[in-house]
């Protein structure tokens, strides 16, 4: 596509409960990332794709967050057992290699309750 | 470890003056990437300009200019001309390989 695609924009959960938030990056881009937003701060790394496999999984804070890239394009951030603090905007971004041109989506706004 | 400081929660500028938003890093690398990325109420993160620790000339991407002071590991950002269309948060952000570490962001508020 065009640009980077996130989907759900927005996302309402109940605590506890599982969540999957995609992003499709741009064609032909082999590197892509994860990162997450809290209120009133800048973006933090969560993980770094090149290809398939997780490159850098260091930012993700903790065993409930997972995330996957089975085919090299799309990729999946999975939360389990969401709690409130998981309540953040998560953005993913993707570039040609893995390198600073970087092209963000327009981010998820999970909100867990 | 690599930090960035953006010490304005908060700007304003008049139409068609123009204003800089600072921001002060920390790193012990030798070689590093200094960005600025704007973020409008839709939430996407652009990119605006990008000043390499190795590059001697200020970067330039057209309204934007990047003040590189690397002595004092400084790399604020100039506006010139503000428009109504560049009130948004801005977030500073550092890097030396893939990862980016970002600042607290700046919210510019361009008054007509």
């Amino acid at each position: 596509g065009a640009g980077v695609s996130q989907t759900p924009s927005n996302k309402v959960t109940e605590k506890g409960k599982y969540v999957e938030l995609r992003c499709d990056p741009i064609s032909g881009h082999t590197a892509l990332y994860w990162y997450r937003q809290s209120l009133g701060q800048g973006p933090e790394f969560l993980i770094y794709f090149q290809g398939t496999g997780a490159a850098d999984d260091s930012g993700l804070p903790n065993d409930r967050f997972f995330a996957v890239r089975p085919e090299g394009s799309v990729s999946t951030l999975k939360i389990q057992r969401t709690e409130r603090g998981d309540s953040a905007v998560y953005l993913c971004a993707s570039s040609p290699r893995g390198d600073y041109g970087y092209t963000f989506g327009s981010g998820t706004r999970l909100t867990v309750v | 470890a690599q930090k960035i400081t953006q010490t304005q929660p908060g700007m304003f500028v008049q139409e068609k003056e123009a204003v800089t938003l600072d921001c002060t890093y920390d790193t012990s690398d030798q070689s590093y990437g200094l960005f600025w990325y704007k973020q409008p109420s839709s939430g996407e993160m652009i990119f605006l300009i990008y000043q390499g620790s190795y590059d001697e000339q200020n970067a330039t991407e057209g309204r934007y200019s990047l003040n590189f002071q690397k002595a004092r590991k400084s790399a604020n950002l100039v506006i010139s001309a503000s428009q109504l269309g560049d009130s948004a948060m801005y977030f500073c952000a550092i890097g030396s390989s893939y990862k980016l570490i970002f600042g607290s962001g700046t919210r510019l508020l361009v008054r007509p």
